[in-house]
Formats: C-alpha cells, structure tokens, sequence
C-alpha cells in the first residue's frame, strides 16, 4: 500500500463547478500536511498547509481528518486557470523528517 | 531569502553513460534535502532524502546513488545509465529538524536516456 493515497483523476468539470480531492496516508505519525499544485513539465509549488482546525484561502478549503487520516481539498467556483495536478503531500517525523507526495490528481477546468 | 538551484534543465544522454545532477541552496542552514523524480504522466517518487552532510536515505533500490558533500549540496550520479533513468528529477528542501516547513523545488533536470 502507498503512503499517501490519492485518486489520479482526470476530474473534468465546468467552469464555476465546486469540485473535491481526497487523499489518505497511511503512516500515524504523519505530522503536517500541504496541498501542492503541478502544471505541466513544471516544478510543484506549494497551495496550502492543512491544518487540524481546517483553513480556507479564496476559494480553496483544506480538511484534516487525523483519526480516519485523509485529507481533502475544496476548489469553489473552478476557474479554467485551475486545471493543474494537485498533489498531497505529507511529512513525517521519524528518525529524520521525510516529505511524501501523493501521485497526484489531475482537474481539467473547461469553459 | 532562500532559493534553489538545480542543473542542467535538460540533458539527453546514451544508455550507459555517468550522470551527475547537482542542486544547491542558498539562504539556510541544515537543510532537508530530496531528490525525486516523476516519470511522464506520474506523480512524485522520492529517491533519496538527506538530514545532514553524509546522511543519505534511499527509498527505493534503483540504478542511482545520492551524496552530499556540503550542508547545502545534493548529488545524484548513476555510474550507467539505464533507458528506464529517463524523467524528470526535482530536487526540493525544507527546513531542517522537526520543522514542519513546506518543500520548495528547483526547476527540474529533464533526463533522456536514449
């Protein structure tokens, strides 16, 4: 089983659509999350931290769920601008601290 | 402020042949230091992940070895290449310890074996 699980989509969707992503991980001692955006042939950059409490940017919503250990992210009123691949990223702390992506989940944004 | 640097962009090169891939920051101190590489149409498997000078974890047993000679110095060399080396490879960092920072990319070497 993979560390962070996410499902690779495509996610096709109208633009104006709400549209969610979840991921879970499977190693407990996880201990902070992030939500990554990739376009194409470019270098991930990051979206936005996950916090316990949950936080909102705009029109993007991050969920922690620690006891079921997954992860969600909430795109509201999709702009075509969104279509990326948006990755799951956790780090854990054991004997050195290590990053993990998910494989990542494509979203196409159509006019 | 923090940057990263990672060359060449883009390499082709014969099956068989050494590579080596350097990535350098700049900006902090005792970093956390990964290579990864994603594989066209995949998503991100990390290789190796460096704590400190000399402190190499590999993920995953493959054809590539990582060092790190310098606190903000990370290598990625293969001695023969393989046709299966091809991807693309990332190296990030965050903050070193505990931290609980986010990872920050180079641009990528784009790799062709060919």
């Amino acid at each position: 089983r993979k560390e962070v699980e996410q499902d690779p989509g495509p996610f096709n969707v109208p633009e104006g659509a709400t549209v969610a992503f979840n991921c879970t991980y499977s190693n407990s001692a996880s201990q902070s999350f992030f939500w990554y955006r990739q376009d194409c042939r470019k270098e991930p950059k990051l979206l936005m931290s996950v916090y316990s409490s949950g936080n909102e940017d705009g029109r993007f919503t991050a969920q922690l769920n620690r006891a079921s250990q997954y992860i969600s992210l909430l795109i509201r009123d999709s702009k075509l601008s969104d279509s990326a691949t948006y990755l799951c990223v956790v780090n854990r702390g054991t004997g050195g601290f290590k990053t993990i992506f998910g494989a990542g989940t494509r979203l196409f944004v159509k006019a | 402020s923090q940057t990263i640097h990672q060359w060449p962009a883009t390499l082709v090169q014969p099956v068989g042949s050494p590579l080596s891939l350097e990535c350098t920051v700049e900006g902090t101190s005792n970093p956390n230091l990964y290579w990864y590489r994603q594989a066209a149409g995949r998503g991100l498997q990390l290789l190796f992940y460096s704590v400190g000078i000399g402190q190499i974890s590999s993920e995953v047993p493959q054809n590539l070895s990582a060092s790190r000679p310098q606190d903000r110095q990370f290598i990625l060399s293969s001695k023969k290449l393989l046709l299966s080396d091809s991807g693309f490879y990332l190296c990030a960092w965050s903050g070193g310890g505990k931290s609980d920072t986010e990872a920050f990319f180079g641009q990528g070497t784009r790799l062709t074996v060919v």
